[in-house]
């Protein structure tokens, strides 16, 4: 296993459509995390899912956004009638509980 | 209200100099801190993990130290080389079960 995957690496979108990334993380991992990073800004936590389970929402995360984890394996990151404002970059982190987390190279998002 | 800050301005130094930088934090209990580099328009690097119980730890030229009493982690990096020019992320995890993070410091190491 290489590490933690993300699909796609760009983006690029109209503004009112909507668009779905995919993260497969680190096999033996059990914990997936989605953040959204802005330029000159940390990664911004958005959910987070121990195996199946999706066990905390960021409040900032309207619901346009949606994820899942079918399986506990690979997850996957929708938002629905995207807005110039959801441009940025999507990240996705795995580790095991509690121990080294380790990021995918993200997604650029780019809404037009 | 609950706080990370890095230091908000970039970092010049000297090539074989030591670089320090800060990442202070309140109104969290953190398990652990971690550490992260970021190049531009890339994820971040998983660098180093210090936890509540630890006073310093050492990877190759990085060194961290995590003084709950301050609520700091100081992260150095000793000989610094123009390839060591990056943003710089700490990151903790909270007792929440997961990783916040501050905003960077933007690293460059000058030949």
């Amino acid at each position: 296993d290489t590490g933690v995957s993300q699909d796609p690496r760009h983006k690029i979108t109209k503004r009112g459509q909507n668009v779905t990334f995919r993260c497969d993380p680190i096999s033996e991992h059990n914990r997936l995390y989605w953040y959204r990073q802005t330029l000159g800004q940390g990664p911004e936590f958005l959910t987070y899912f121990q195996n199946e389970a999706q066990l905390e929402k960021s409040r900032l995360l309207s619901d346009r956004f949606s994820a899942e984890r079918p399986k506990g394996s690979f997850s996957t990151l929708e938002i629905q009638r995207t807005e110039q404002g959801d441009s940025a970059m999507y990240l996705c982190a795995s580790s095991l509980a509690e121990g080294e987390t380790f990021f995918g190279q993200g997604t650029r998002l780019t809404v037009v | 209200s609950q706080k990370i800050e890095q230091n908000s301005e970039a970092l010049n130094i000297q090539e074989g100099k030591t670089a320090t930088l800060t990442c202070n934090y309140t109104n969290y209990s953190p398990a652990y801190l971690q550490w992260y580099r970021q190049d531009p328009g890339r994820g971040p690097v998983f660098l180093l993990l210090i936890r509540e119980n630890e006073k310093e730890k050492r990877k190759e030229r990085l060194k961290v130290t995590f003084d709950t009493t301050l609520k700091q982690s100081l992260f150095h990096i000793t000989a610094s080389q123009p390839a060591d020019s990056a943003t710089y992320l700490c990151a903790l995890y909270n007792q929440g079960g997961k990783l916040i993070f501050g905003q960077g410091t933007e690293l460059s190491v000058k030949p």
